[in-house]
């Protein structure tokens, strides 16, 4: 069964203090992990797709990386307007999205 | 930017029920899915919709769950008769292929069974 997990749940950093965010997987042939934003009351809004283990992909602060059991995003120098809680998913066969809990973040000034 | 768009925003109902949900995807996206995601808990995939029929479907959208795509725009959710744990956000998302596509998300629609 295809499984994500992230880590840690919750994840409070000062405004410059980067850090990464985890997300395990487990699936039967990686069609594709995604990385999403939402903030309270809102949608996911989509930030990155990874394919293959060794991607890399860079957006302004976040740069999302996978290997062939997990995928970090890494946040550099973070700033207030990041706090928001980032998910993973992965491409399951079929095409359904299986989500993780999330990493809900908060970057204090 | 194209954006998938749903309404309402909010929706309260009273318990036995029927709601519908609607959702406008990408004009050029052909696969299309509604999520939920009780407060608190993960997005859970209720269904995949192509070519005018249902591809999958989780165990969640049982007999009292349907959608449909009436038009050459709108994509909907009807819930017939709802129950208290029907309380979620519903999220509509689509994308232009079945695999290694991002999908795109509505900003959801809040119902609320009393």
């Amino acid at each position: 069964e295809d499984q994500v997990t992230q880590s840690p749940e919750a994840l409070r950093l000062q405004e410059g203090e980067s850090s990464s965010l985890n997300c395990s997987y487990t699936v039967s042939g990686l069609r594709g992990l995604f990385w999403y934003r939402q903030d309270p009351g809102k949608g996911p809004e989509f930030l990155f797709t990874l394919y293959s283990a060794g991607e890399e992909k860079e957006k302004e602060r976040l740069k999302a990386t996978l290997t062939k059991k997990e995928s970090f995003l890494h946040i550099t120098a973070p700033k207030p307007e990041d706090s928001a809680t980032y998910l993973c998913a992965v491409n399951s066969e079929g095409g359904k999205l299986i989500f993780g809990q999330g990493t809900e973040l908060s970057v204090k000034p | 930017e194209p954006e998938v768009t749903q309404t309402p925003s909010h929706q309260v109902t009273q318990m036995g029920q029927e709601v519908i949900l609607r959702c406008v995807p990408i004009s050029n996206h052909l696969y299309f899915y509604w999520y939920r995601q009780i407060l608190g808990q993960k997005v859970e995939f209720l269904v995949s919709f192509y070519n005018n029929e249902i591809s999958e479907k989780s165990e969640i959208f049982d007999d009292q769950f349907s959608v449909e795509r009436p038009d050459g725009s709108n994509f909907t959710l009807k819930i017939r008769s709802t129950k208290l744990e029907d309380s979620a956000m519903y999220f509509c998302a689509s994308r232009t292929r079945q695999a290694q596509t991002e999908a795109f998300f509505g900003q959801g629609t809040r119902l609320t069974v009393v």
